[in-house]
């Protein structure tokens, strides 16, 4: 089964600051990688599909890139209710969510 | 509005069983897979499995084959897990999300709470 890993585990950032967050697959999943957004006491909320493309009605800060088996996800310009754990999922293979990444503001 | 609406949260005992369930509105039902994630206290996402409502095709994740049961009655368009003999470590939120072709989850139910206590 494929294994997805993200770095950094957390991060603490200043409000406008550029917020990068890694995904790596254990094998090439072409662009099937999907990143949510979770809020804490919600439920997740999908951001980006198929590695870059932005979900209707999600803000343009957010965006993604990568394929293979390196992805990115940046938040150009962070934002107060940016504040979530960060998650990417694989579909190449069923599915495999990453362990998540924390993003509070510094 | 498509909208997965689940029931409310469950405080069971160990060995019981619980059959929890996510009402789907607002798309055709029949048509897009649903899928149950889990999420433990404090802990990332887990996907358990996905089922497609119109001929009952199921998939599991390995690490819960035999563990639990999704189930779904397109006539009620609803979406079920079930347990029949629940542990402690089934304590958790668990949320149903619907997927088009097996690829991303978009929506999400609300999230049920079930915690597993003596």
């Amino acid at each position: 089964d494929i294994q997805m890993t993200q770095s950094p585990a957390s991060l603490s950032a200043s409000v406008g600051d550029r917020v990068t967050i890694t995904c790596q697959a254990s094998q090439d999943i072409s662009n099937y990688l999907n990143w949510y957004q979770q809020k804490p006491g919600k439920a997740p909320n999908l951001l980006i599909y198929d590695a870059s493309n932005l979900e209707t009605g999600v803000p343009s800060r957010f965006s993604g890139s990568g394929s293979g088996t390196d992805f990115t996800f940046t938040i150009s310009s962070l934002q107060p209710e940016d504040i979530a754990t960060y998650y990417c999922q694989q579909y190449d293979n069923l599915f495999t969510f990453g362990p998540g990444t924390k993003v509070d503001i510094k | 509005e498509v909208q997965l609406v689940q029931s409310g949260a469950e405080v069971k005992k160990p060995g019981e069983s619980l059959k929890i369930s996510c009402k789907a509105s607002g798309y055709n039902f029949t048509n897009y897979w649903i899928g149950w994630v889990r999420q433990m206290p404090g802990k990332g996402l887990e996907w358990m499995g996905i089922i497609y409502p119109d001929d009952s095709d199921t998939r599991y994740n390995p690490s819960f084959q035999g563990q639990v049961t999704i189930s779904s009655d397109k006539s009620i368009t609803t979406a079920y897990l079930q347990w029949s003999s629940l542990k402690a470590s089934d304590t958790a939120i668990y949320f149903c999300a619907r997927t088009g072709s097996v690829d991303w989850f978009d929506p999400w139910g609300q999230g049920t709470l079930v915690t597993v206590s003596s």
